[in-house]
């Protein structure tokens, strides 16, 4: 267990509708990173909040947004929902590396979403 | 964020010594080397992190040459659980690099 916390595990929908995804980051990170990963295709940068407030951009499409609230989990909000928008979604916070001392990223165990 | 260069995909059999080269010519002074490993609908798994030299842990070692512009993951006598995409990454999210952009990685599959 990462102690990142991702619901739901799945989600099957239809076009056009939106939806929601939920991150808790591990307890005292303040970093959430969302990632989206396509079939067969890569980790695709999407957002980044820190503490609140929102730190960098990736390719996020404008119908999807996010957050980052007060209590540090976050939601991303995806909607017009198109059928290439079927993925899995990462969530991920940064912690410590005992022996570099550097940040590294865990990851919760994604959610899939399915649209049909 | 540095661009990194793996192979795609890689095959060895089992109880062999696996390594996976990156390449990450444009490396900046406060970049750490980053490797994450993911099975099939999980999500990425920290491996190892390293800045210089060598770094070993109790999976993994990864050698950087004096230059920085590669590293090299070693996997000690691979088992078939340890198929999955390895994944390089160059930056440090502590020094503003917070567009944390993975590459294709390296399909490593294991062979009985």
């Amino acid at each position: 267990d990462s102690g990142v916390t991702q619901t739901p595990k799945h989600l099957i929908t239809a076009t056009g509708q939106r939806v929601t995804l939920r991150c808790s980051p591990r307890s005292g990170d303040l970093s959430v990173y969302w990632y989206q990963q396509s079939l067969d295709q890569g980790l695709q940068f999407l957002i980044h909040y820190y503490n609140g407030e929102e730190r960098a951009k990736g390719n996020i499409l404008e119908r999807f947004s996010a957050q980052q609230f007060p209590d540090l989990h976050s939601e991303l909000n995806l909607s017009s929902l198109e059928l290439g928008d079927s993925a899995l979604y990462f969530c991920a916070s940064s912690v410590e590396d005992s022996t570099s001392g550097a940040n590294v990223l865990t990851f919760g165990a994604g959610s899939r979403l399915t649209v049909l | 964020l540095a661009k990194t260069t793996q192979p795609i995909s890689m095959d060895s059999y089992e109880g062999q010594e696996v390594n996976i080269t990156c390449s990450h010519n444009n490396i900046a002074t406060n970049d750490y080397i980053t490797w994450y490993q993911q099975f099939p609908s999980q999500g990425p798994r920290f491996i190892i992190q390293g800045y210089k030299t060598k770094v070993t842990n109790e999976v993994a070692s990864l050698f950087i040459p004096a230059d920085r512009k590669s590293s090299t993951l070693s996997l000690p006598r691979v088992s078939l659980s340890d198929t999955a995409v390895y994944y390089c990454l160059v930056g440090d999210i502590g020094f503003g690099n917070e567009k944390l952009t993975f590459g294709t990685g390296t399909r490593l599959t294991i062979i009985p």
